[in-house]
């Protein structure tokens, strides 16, 4: 499986600003996920980021207030745009497993928004 | 209704108890089933991965489809107070996207 890293594991912001969240694999991955997990919730798909072509958002999350970036096949950018207290969460990025379903999960990002 | 429901717990068993995590989904396009461990602070960390109805087993877990009832199971035998943790089921069909259950909090008293 990929070593994945985020940066940073956790802030604290004030509201009104914005937070860039990066995450870092050890190997090329052609699919990569951004994740929001909110207090005592499950994992909802933020949206799809792939290599060379604009990342897919699900519905709910829009491109204004989460604009990703995805440069190469290693790393891929999340920022949290004019952030509320409800932006308070932990945001996880993914990689495919390669050739099936599978995901594997960074450490994730703690963000609280005051 | 919600794609996948999990019974969020909590669940608490004294050591060597057998852990039964169950969920339900409502989406027969779901193809691929996962079980997630998440410890406290930490990203979820891929424990099962099966596709087909049956049986699999990984040491002390077993992972059980039923795809006829739309019923996914997690058992844990022998459990220790490592294993304690929130427990996520996770299911796909072909596109890659996850859907997650809420996820079950699992103690093991020593």
């Amino acid at each position: 499986s990929a070593v994945i890293s985020q940066k940073p594991s956790r802030d604290i912001c004030q509201r009104g600003t914005s937070l860039t969240i990066q995450c870092q694999v050890d190997s090329q991955v052609t699919m990569m996920f951004w994740y929001r997990q909110q207090p005592g919730q499950s994992l909802t798909l933020i949206a799809t980021a792939n290599q060379g072509s604009e990342a897919t958002y699900e519905s709910g999350f829009v491109i204004d207030k989460f604009p990703i970036s995805r440069p190469n096949l290693t790393f891929s950018t999340l920022t949290v745009s004019n952030m509320s207290p409800e932006d308070s969460s932990i945001y996880l990025c993914s990689v495919g497993g390669g050739g099936t379903d599978t995901q594997y999960f960074g450490p994730g990002t703690r963000l609280t928004v005051l | 209704q919600k794609e996948v429901e999990q019974d969020p717990g909590p669940l608490s068993v004294p050591e060597g108890a057998i852990v039964s995590l169950n969920c339900t989904y409502s989406n027969s396009a779901f193809q691929y089933f996962m079980w997630y461990r998440q410890y406290s602070r930490k990203g979820p960390e891929l424990l099962m991965y099966t596709y087909s109805s049956g049986n699999k087993e990984d040491g002390r877990f077993t992972a059980q489809v039923d795809k006829s009832s739309k019923y996914i199971s997690l058992f844990i035998r022998d459990s220790q107070p490592s294993d304690s943790a929130t427990y996520l089921c996770a299911m796909a069909h072909n596109d890659y996207k996850l859907s997650f259950g809420a996820g079950t909090t699992v103690t093991v008293r020593a």
